[in-house]
């Protein structure tokens, strides 16, 4: 198993070029995260996936926008980047919510994206 | 949500017992505690989770107060890679969203 995989691992764009992060697992998991981690701080949730074709927003979704059209992938897009979205990208994937509590997060390695 | 409270940094010597305290006084009956540690230049990893019994397992052990306003963490042995940025976070029932604050980073001498 790979586990979560993310693509690319580094990233270098102009303000207001797009790009699209994928994100990719292989443990048949039913939901999937990004979260956005900047320097010093902790992870903040961007938005998520609760199963093949349904996203939410999470506490930070402005100028994101993502898309799960197959279950093991999870696509984070940025329409037109600024320099505030500088920062390390993460990807999760988690089986289900049906035993409260006892879910367990599996993450990616991240995404290191730079805006000038 | 119920937001959780950790020190900023930690030390300890390698070999020793790491005792990781973390506040959550607003925490409600249905809260889980869990912990996830990031090692540095990773992804945050799962260490433990409980509700309100203590909870052991090969990573660690987790000791939750009687009145459930506060839990630690606990590493038996400290390792040098077992130095991280760890989280405490309080998961609510059918939140499915975890919600990190800035965490304690916890350094281990040689």
């Amino acid at each position: 198993n790979a586990g979560v995989t993310q693509t690319p691992k580094f990233r270098v764009l102009k303000t207001g070029q797009s790009m699209t992060l994928l994100c990719a697992q292989d443990m048949n998991h039913e939901y999937m995260y990004w979260y956005r981690q900047d320097p010093g701080m902790g992870l903040r949730l961007i938005h998520y996936s609760v199963g093949e074709g349904t996203t939410a927003k999470g506490e930070v979704p402005d100028g994101y926008n993502v898309s799960r059209l197959k279950k093991q992938n999870f696509l984070l897009g940025l329409e037109s980047a600024a320099p505030s979205q500088t920062s390390v990208y993460f990807c999760a994937s988690s089986y289900s919510r049906t035993s409260p509590g006892t879910d367990t997060q599996y993450f990616g390695p991240g995404t290191r994206l730079t805006v000038l | 949500d119920a937001k959780t409270t950790q020190p900023n940094s930690m030390e300890s010597n390698e070999e020793e017992p790491v005792h990781l305290p973390c506040n959550h006084s607003t925490i409600s009956g249905t809260d889980y505690i869990h912990w996830y540690r990031q090692l540095p230049s990773q992804g945050p990893e799962y260490v433990i989770h409980g509700l309100t019994s203590n909870v052991n397992n090969r990573m660690a052990s987790l000791a939750i107060a009687e009145d459930r306003k506060s839990s630690t963490l606990i590493l038996h042995r400290a390792t040098l890679r077992d130095a991280a940025v760890y989280y405490c976070i309080l998961d609510m029932e059918y939140g499915n969203k975890l919600v990190f604050g800035a965490g304690t980073i916890l350094r281990v001498k040689s």
